[in-house]
């Protein structure tokens, strides 16, 4: 199993520009995150899903949108970058009823906007 | 507002030393406290605590949770450069509204030096 796939792993933009990171999973979970780590920070978390065709917002969601057509997927999106979205981007899923809830981190996108 | 706070957040020890991460919080309706390690990648899990004092052991690391006076910490015994990380601590509270989200603190930096 690949559990959690993130793509792209790194991705340079120019402030306005648009660009989507893909989340997929093969883990059938129903719940999915978009987290964002900046230095010296915790992980705070942007939008989730707590199912197909839902999103909700997080702790830090402006600048971004989010969509979850199907269930494996978690697709989000940035329609103008800004410098301050410069971060690393990581994705995690998880399931009731598993250990840890089966929580699932992908390996991060690094994204820089210049 | 949901909080959990780290301490210290920056650490050199030396290898062979013992060494204890905090972690405090203030969370409505908790239900469960979480360790990671990271290494410049995704956060690895480390333990899950939902009950105080029962302590969770894997090795060299044991954790054990306080609910009464809303803290846990983290030992790391016989310390090894490899232990070097930054400790993250996560919340997770009811209602399931918003699946398993995490709430992170923001990380203690661990330097274990030869």
């Amino acid at each position: 199993n690949a559990g959690v796939t993130q793509t792209p792993k790194f991705r340079v933009l120019k402030t306005g520009q648009s660009m989507t990171l893909l989340c997929a999973q093969d883990m059938n979970h129903e719940y999915m995150y978009w987290y964002r780590q900046d230095p010296g920070m915790g992980l705070r978390l942007i939008h989730y899903s707590v199912g197909e065709g839902t999103t909700a917002k997080g702790e830090v969601p402006d600048g971004y949108n989010v969509s979850r057509l199907k269930k494996q997927n978690f697709l989000l999106g940035l329609e103008s970058a800004a410098p301050s979205q410069t971060s690393v981007y990581f994705c995690a899923s998880s399931s009731p009823g598993q250990g840890n809830y089966g929580y699932t981190f992908g390996s991060g996108t690094r994204l820089t906007v210049v | 507002e949901d909080k959990v706070v780290q301490s210290p957040l920056s650490l050199v020890v030396h290898e062979g030393d013992t060494v204890t991460l905090n972690c405090s919080y203030e969370v409505t309706n908790f239900r469960s406290l979480l360790w990671y390690k990271q290494e410049k990648k995704a956060p690895t899990f480390l333990f899950m605590l939902t009950s105080s004092g029962i302590e969770k052991k894997s090795g060299r690391l044991s954790s054990i949770l306080d609910k009464k006076e809303l803290f846990s910490i983290l030992n790391i015994t016989a310390t090894q450069t490899g232990d070097s990380a930054v400790y993250l601590c996560a919340v997770n509270a009811f209602p399931t509204n918003s699946g398993y989200a995490l709430n992170f603190g923001k990380g203690t930096s661990l330097l274990v030096t030869p």
